[in-house]
């Protein structure tokens, strides 16, 4: 079975420009959630799709954006980026986020290395 | 390999050595609690889970022990091997909202 896969895996951008990421989850899977990674804050929660819809969102600005494909396939995005954007974004998928009581498993992608210049 | 996180606390050992990596929590309302592993160029890595009703799991070499009483986690890694250095992050779940929150996470180091 194929892992979560994210692309692009490295990506450089200048500040004020927007970009896009991708992920693919493991087949089947239909919640994806999204992660911001660095230094100074750890890892922390963006948001979490489920069929096409947005279940959860952690707090980040507006500028951070997802969006969910019929395929479950996520796409993030992140508007007039700023130098405190650059970080390790993760993509992670699960059966379904929510289990009553419980938690499934999260599998995670590599993650895209996104450097803001 | 990508750094993921700097500054963090460090854990060396030798390999055979039993490893024991702590976490505190925040939320006494927490009601699930998870360990990753995370490798160097890569995501974290399910270990082991627990639910806040129960003080001890078991895994394959891995034991995840609670303590609600101090909002305290650890794991422990028996006969650590050097395939086990890697950063380990703790992460609460709050049933309410199912958004994982992740502790600073701790570099372990296994010497040959």
């Amino acid at each position: 079975k194929a892992g979560v896969t994210q692309t692009p895996r490295y990506l450089i951008k200048t500040r004020g420009q927007q970009v896009t990421l991708s992920c693919s989850p493991i087949s089947g899977h239909r919640s994806v959630s999204w992660y911001q990674q660095t230094p100074g804050q750890g890892l922390q929660f963006l948001f979490e799709y489920f069929s096409e819809t947005q279940r959860n969102k952690g707090n980040f600005p507006g500028r951070f954006s997802g969006r969910q494909f019929s395929n479950s396939r996520s796409e993030m995005n992140v508007s007039t980026l700023e130098l405190g954007d650059s970080a390790l974004y993760l993509c992670a998928s699960s059966l379904d986020f929510r289990v009553a009581g419980g938690h499934n498993e999260q599998f995670f992608g590599p993650g895209t290395r996104l450097t803001v210049l | 390999g990508e750094s993921v996180g700097l500054h963090l606390p460090t854990l060396s050992v030798q390999e055979g050595d039993n490893s024991i990596i702590n976490c505190a929590y925040s939320n006494s309302a927490s009601d699930y609690f998870i360990w990753y592993k995370q490798e160097s160029g890569k995501g974290p890595q399910f270990i082991i889970d627990i639910r806040s009703n129960m003080d001890k799991r078991q895994g394959q070499r891995v034991t995840v022990l609670l303590n609600k009483t101090v909002k305290h986690l650890s794991l422990q890694i028996a006969a650590t091997q050097p395939g086990d250095s890697a950063v380990y992050f703790c992460a609460e779940v709050s049933g309410g909202s199912y958004i994982p929150t992740f502790g600073r996470g701790t570099s372990l180091i296994v010497h040959p």
